[in-house]
């Protein structure tokens, strides 16, 4: 079975400082991993995909298999920034793939 | 190009009351998904479609029904409302060939 842990569910840094959003998976297969976000009152939209390997808004993540790990990081945090982040990954079943979520981590970035 | 589309945003029943959360995309993509939002639980797959006329259950299934008839329309029903369906839901699309899932802006629905 499929599993995405976020260990933190509230982060909260001030504007400027670096930002780490924490996320492990396990699954046996090969993985496609996502970080999903959701700034208030809008819709969960894409961030990243690891298999892309691009920075988007100044996030960059990146798949370590030996630690299971897909850590989303930032260094310079941004007031905008504050949002709930999710983890999802994707069994790599083909076309027919669910996502599985982690619960989330709200991160807040204080002035 | 609407996207992604949800009605009602928010809605009440009472315990019992059957109801239809309507979705709609105007993307044509082939799979649809519905997902439930708790605190603390994050997102959880309740059914998806992986195009018109084939559905299938995801991790939380029971107390929900779905259709899907056309390509673009892909409602959730539920037949006899319980206090733990009060969520929000969002309902999801994508390309068979992508990974992207496109999400509406989710209905809030209270059981009381």
């Amino acid at each position: 079975a499929q599993r995405v842990t976020q260990p933190e569910k509230l982060l909260s840094v001030f504007k400027g400082a670096p930002v780490e959003l924490k996320c492990n998976y396990s699954y046996s297969g090969s993985p496609e991993l996502f970080w999903y976000v959701q700034y208030s009152r809008q819709r969960l939209q894409l961030l990243l995909r690891h298999i892309s390997r691009e920075s988007i808004k100044g996030f960059t993540a990146d798949l370590n298999k030996g630690e299971t790990s897909f850590h989303l990081k930032k260094p310079f945090a941004q007031e905008e920034d504050s949002a709930m982040y999710y983890c999802a990954l994707a069994n790599s079943g083909g076309s027919n793939y669910k996502l599985t979520f982690g619960k989330g981590t709200l991160l807040t970035v204080n002035p | 190009n609407a996207g992604v589309t949800q009605t009602p945003k928010f809605q009440v029943l009472k315990t019992g009351q059957s109801m239809t959360l309507q979705c709609a995309q105007d993307m044509n993509h082939e799979y649809m998904s519905w997902y439930r939002q708790d605190p603390g639980m994050g997102l959880r797959l309740i059914h998806y479609s992986v195009g018109a006329g084939i559905t299938d259950q995801g991790e939380v299934p029971n107390g929900y029904n779905v259709s899907r008839s056309t390509t673009e329309d892909f409602p959730l029903r539920l037949l006899s409302a319980a206090p733990s369906q009060t969520s929000v839901y969002f309902c999801a699309s994508r390309l068979r060939e992508s990974y992207e899932q496109y999400f509406g802006p989710g209905t809030r629905l209270t059981v009381t």
